[in-house]
């Protein structure tokens, strides 16, 4: 069975501090992972995936399979940052739909 | 492209009513998912289509709900009768063969009062 794992429902960081909002999956496949941000009310954007490597808005994740984790950071958080992300999984091996995590709430504080 | 439609934004309705969302994928791709996302229990997939016919809905939580795809650039959701329990918002994602990624819809946020 597929699961994602956010372990933080909350997470406060300062403006400027390092955040990493953590992700661990289950999954007997080959994995592709995705990270999806939604801001206030708004809909689900696509942050970034595993096999992209890209950086977006600064963020980068690494997936480590032998942690099965793909956690997602930034060096220097920014008050626009703040907003609920999701961490994903693809089923089937992507064309099938994505299994999400509960999401962590990110507060970037003044 | 305006992206994936999704209509109404917003429907308050009353026990036992019907209730029907519809969506509208972007042109050219070929799967479509709906989700419902609650506090309690996130993002859940409730069903999806590939090239119009549905694949997987084993996330459709009671017989009161059914999913169309009548065609390529349609989909409907359907609530009958609706409850205060699936009161949620219900977004619509389409992609081309999971190439890509999945875009979603703004949703639908439904309230059954």
């Amino acid at each position: 069975a597929q699961r994602v794992t956010q372990p933080e429902k909350l997470l406060s960081v300062f403006k400027g501090a390092p955040v990493e909002l953590k992700c661990n999956y289950s999954y007997s496949g080959s994995p592709e992972l995705f990270w999806y941000v939604q801001y206030s009310r708004q809909r689900l954007q696509l942050l970034l995936r595993h096999i992209s490597r890209e950086s977006i808005k600064g963020f980068t994740a690494d997936l480590n399979k032998g942690e099965t984790s793909f956690h997602l950071k930034k060096p220097f958080a920014q008050e626009e940052d703040s907003a609920m992300y999701y961490c994903a999984l693809g089923r089937g091996g992507g064309a099938d739909g994505l299994t999400f995590g509960k999401g962590t709430h990110l507060i970037i504080q003044p | 492209d305006a992206g994936v439609i999704q209509s109404p934004r917003h429907e308050v309705t009353e026990m036992g009513q019907e209730v029907t969302l519809r969506c509208k994928p972007i042109s050219g791709h070929n799967s479509l998912f709906w989700y419902r996302q609650t506090m309690m229990r996130g993002l859940e997939l409730l069903i999806y289509f590939n090239n119009n016919v549905p694949i997987d809905d084993s996330g459709m939580p009671e017989d009161r709900f059914s999913a169309k795809m009548p065609n390529a650039s349609f989909s409907t959701l359907k609530i009958q009768p609706s409850e205060p329990r699936d009161s949620a918002v219900y977004f619509c994602a389409s992609s081309l063969s999971g190439v890509g990624g999945y875009t979603f819809g703004s949703g639908t946020r439904l309230t059954v009062v």
